[in-house]
């Protein structure tokens, strides 16, 4: 069974617009904690945000927030005022249990910013 | 303040010979985690290490891969008589000691990426 589904192979939004990429999960673990991670084109995996399963609110960095819904196991990544800079694959991650352990990835989101 | 640390950053091995991935975490992280990718996929792990520690292996290959995290140097990925099905991206991540929380975050290598030919 899928534990992280990213059902947005490709999205594309028009540059300095918000867009919304969509994350669920499935875990039976009370203590969990969510990683949003970007890979452009260059390669390399750029850590975003995290959001912890007791978080009380939701995780914001900079243009960066997560939309954390718990009752319905998601956590959508939502980026304010898109720069070109955006365009790139975007991986939803989850690790189970309290602390340290393996990351479980989703099939990822490829972004595209328009001019 | 070095981020994590992977050389080469690009193998060319022919079937049958060794790769050695080589990974420096972040300084003051004790925690290394090594992951594949491969074309078009998402990252899967593959095994956690601390030093001179293997914590969780589930996602290793039962034969061909291993990997250490020595108490001095860097942590090794090591695949023996490669094959073409080997060919992807090996990331390395680490994070720091626990430190009571539950953020734990593993910060990404820029990664190896070997092909056999």
């Amino acid at each position: 069974a899928q534990k992280i589904t990213q059902t947005q192979p490709g999205m594309f939004v028009q540059e300095k617009e918000a867009v919304t990429l969509d994350c669920t999960y499935d875990t039976s673990d009370p203590s969990y904690g969510l990683f949003w991670y970007k890979q452009p084109s260059s390669g390399e995996m750029i850590f975003l945000i995290y959001q912890g399963s007791y978080d009380q609110q939701n995780a914001t960095e900079g243009r960066y927030s997560l939309n954390f819904q718990k009752a319905r196991k998601s956590a959508n990544l939502v980026i304010s005022a898109s720069q070109l800079g955006d365009s790139a694959m975007y991986f939803c991650a989850m690790r189970e249990g309290h602390q340290g352990g393996k990351l479980i990835f989703g099939q990822g989101t490829e972004l595209s910013v328009k001019p | 303040n070095a981020g994590v640390m992977q050389n080469p950053r690009h193998l060319v091995r022919r079937r049958g010979q060794e790769a050695r991935l080589r990974c420096s975490p972040m300084k003051g992280h004790s925690h290394v985690y090594w992951y594949r990718q491969l074309p078009e996929e998402g990252l899967k792990f593959m095994v956690y290490l601390q030093k001179e520690n293997i914590i969780d292996e589930s996602g290793m290959p039962k034969e061909r891969f291993s990997a250490e995290f020595p108490k001095e140097g860097p942590s090794i990925l090591r695949i023996q008589q490669v094959v073409r099905g080997d060919s992807a991206a090996y990331f390395c991540a680490s994070s720091p000691p626990y430190s009571g929380g539950l953020t734990d975050t593993q910060y990404f290598g820029p990664g190896t990426r070997l092909t056999v030919l």
